[in-house]
């Protein structure tokens, strides 16, 4: 089976400016979670979606959001991009989205806003 | 509430010596742990998981964990250490459905 995969792998924004990432599961997985690594907070938990539905959410401001769509593809978004929002983005799939389950993760979206 | 706390953010070993690197978790509950690891500009791959099914969990690459709930422990170890190990590792819990990680620990291995 293919791995977790996302898109774009680098992007540069200017502050007050939103992005989209996308990230695509491993085939026959319904739930994708989404995390933010960055030098100084380290992993983050963002959010999770199932079934198209957001089904649970960090501690994040409503400038960070999501959605799911009926083939399991997750896309995030981030408006009025902040310098602070500089981070490695990372999603994550499983098949249900259950603490017995591994979360396989992608190759992670680096973003850098100046 | 579940959460990681791992000891030390730096460990350097020589290549053919005994890799360690320390998880401790707190919980209530039996939790379900994990090791990842993170070579650069790379996402996260799973080295090994505990889910009650066995204290002493292998994993890929030769790494191994063993779950302690007396010491609230599950430390991560290698016989000997290959250049290729050198990486950041994290240990992560899983709460209320969403990974909790640790802080890291970047290994460095050398010659």
């Amino acid at each position: 089976k293919a791995g977790v995969t996302q898109t774009p792998r680098y992007l540069i924004k200017t502050r007050g400016q939103q992005v989209t990432l996308s990230c695509s599961p491993i085939s026959g997985h319904r739930s994708v979670s989404w995390y933010q690594q960055t030098p100084g907070q380290g992993l983050q938990f963002l959010f999770e979606y199932f079934s198209e539905t957001q089904r649970n959410k960090g501690n994040f401001p409503g400038r960070f959001s999501g959605r799911q769509f009926s083939n399991s593809r997750s896309e995030m978004n981030v408006s009025t991009l902040e310098l602070g929002d500089s981070a490695l983005y990372l999603c994550a799939s499983s098949p249900q989205g259950r603490n017995q389950e591994t979360q396989y993760f992608g190759p992670g979206t680096r973003l850098l806003v100046l | 509430a579940q959460s990681v706390t791992q000891l030390g953010s730096h460990v350097s070993v020589s290549e053919g010596a005994l890799v360690l690197l320390r998880c401790n978790y707190s919980s209530s509950v039996p939790p379900y742990l994990f090791w990842y690891v993170q070579y650069p500009n790379q996402g996260l791959q799973l080295l090994l998981k505990y889910t009650s099914a066995a204290t002493l969990v292998k994993g890929i690459n030769g790494f191994e964990a063993e779950f302690k709930k007396s010491e609230t422990s599950f430390h991560l170890t290698k016989p000997s250490a290959h250049m290729s190990d050198a990486a950041e590792y994290f240990c992560a819990v899983m709460r209320a459905d969403k990974l909790i990680f640790g802080t890291g620990t970047r290994l460095q291995v050398f010659p």
